[in-house]
C-alpha cells in the first residue's frame, strides 16, 4: 500500500525560483494538508482541503499556494522561493478533517 | 491561541518503561493524538484517544488523559532501540480548523 506519496524528496533553490511539491493519496480520503516543520517548533498548517475542491488557509500560508487537482492529489506551489522557506515538507490525508491524520515521508527544501 | 507543550527529551534505559508527557490547554479537545517520527521519515499514528477517555492500552503502549488537569502521557513498556524516535502530542477539538501539535519529545535509549 502507497499511502502518501510525495514527490520530490529533496530539492534545492535559489532565492526567487518557484517550484511546486506533488502529493497523492490512495486511501480515497476526502481531507488533505500541507505542513512544514522546522527544529523545535513541531508542525505548522499551510494550507489544508476538507474536501474535493475546496482549500482554506492554514497558520502560515503566505508564500505557498495550493491546488486540489482532483480527490487524490494536493499540490503546494512556491512561487518566489525565500530562504525562509527552507524546510521540511509534508503532505498528510484522512478521512474527516482534522481525524487520525497519514503522512508522506516528506519533502526537504533548501533555498539559498 | 490554543497549546500543547512536550519536553524535548528523554532518555531511558534499554527495558525500562518510557513514560512521555503532554499538556495541552484546549477544553474542547475531542481526539488525542500520539505521533511517532522516526529520522528521515514522516510522522506516523501511534494511537490516540477520545476526550471522554481515561485509559488506552495497545500492546505495549498506554496512554493516560487527565482532562481535568489537560496533561495526556505516553507510556511504552519494556523500551526496545527501536522506539529511538521524535514523539509528537496533537489535539483536535470541533472549535477549532486545525490540529494543534507539540514541538515533539525526541526518546533517546540508553544501552
Amino acid at each position: 500500500n502507497a499511502g502518501v506519496t510525495q514527490t520530490p524528496k529533496f530539492q534545492v533553490l535559489k532565492t526567487g525560483q518557484s517550484m511546486t511539491l506533488q502529493c497523492a493519496q490512495d486511501m480515497n480520503h476526502n481531507s488533505m494538508y500541507w505542513y512544514r516543520q522546522d527544529p523545535g517548533m513541531g508542525l505548522r498548517l499551510i494550507y489544508y482541503s476538507a474536501s474535493e475542491g475546496t482549500t482554506d488557509k492554514g497558520e502560515v500560508p503566505n508564500g505557498y499556494n495550493v491546488s486540489r487537482l482532483n480527490k487524490r492529489e494536493f499540490s503546494l506551489r512556491l512561487e518566489s522561493a525565500a530562504p525562509s522557506q527552507t524546510s521540511v515538507y509534508f503532505c498528510a490525508s484522512s478521512d474527516r478533517v482534522n481525524e487520525k491524520l497519514f503522512f508522506g515521508s516528506g519533502t526537504q527544501l533548501s533555498v539559498l | 491561541g490554543e497549546d500543547v507543550e512536550q519536553s524535548l527529551f528523554l532518555s531511558v534505559r534499554e527495558g525500562d518503561s518510557s513514560v512521555i508527557n503532554c499538556t495541552y490547554t484546549d477544553s474542547s479537545s475531542t481526539y488525542l493524538y500520539w505521533y511517532k517520527q522516526e529520522p528521515g521519515a514522516g510522522l506516523q499514528l501511534l494511537t490516540y484517544i477520545f476526550s471522554n477517555m481515561d485509559m488506552k492500552q495497545d500492546q505495549r503502549l498506554t496512554v493516560l488523559l487527565n482532562k481535568k488537569d489537560k496533561h495526556l502521557s505516553l507510556r511504552i513498556a519494556d523500551t526496545q532501540t527501536g522506539d529511538s524516535a521524535i514523539y509528537f502530542c496533537a489535539e483536535g477539538s470541533d472549535s477549532n480548523y486545525q490540529l494543534i501539535w507539540g514541538a515533539g519529545t525526541k526518546l533517546i535509549i540508553k544501552p
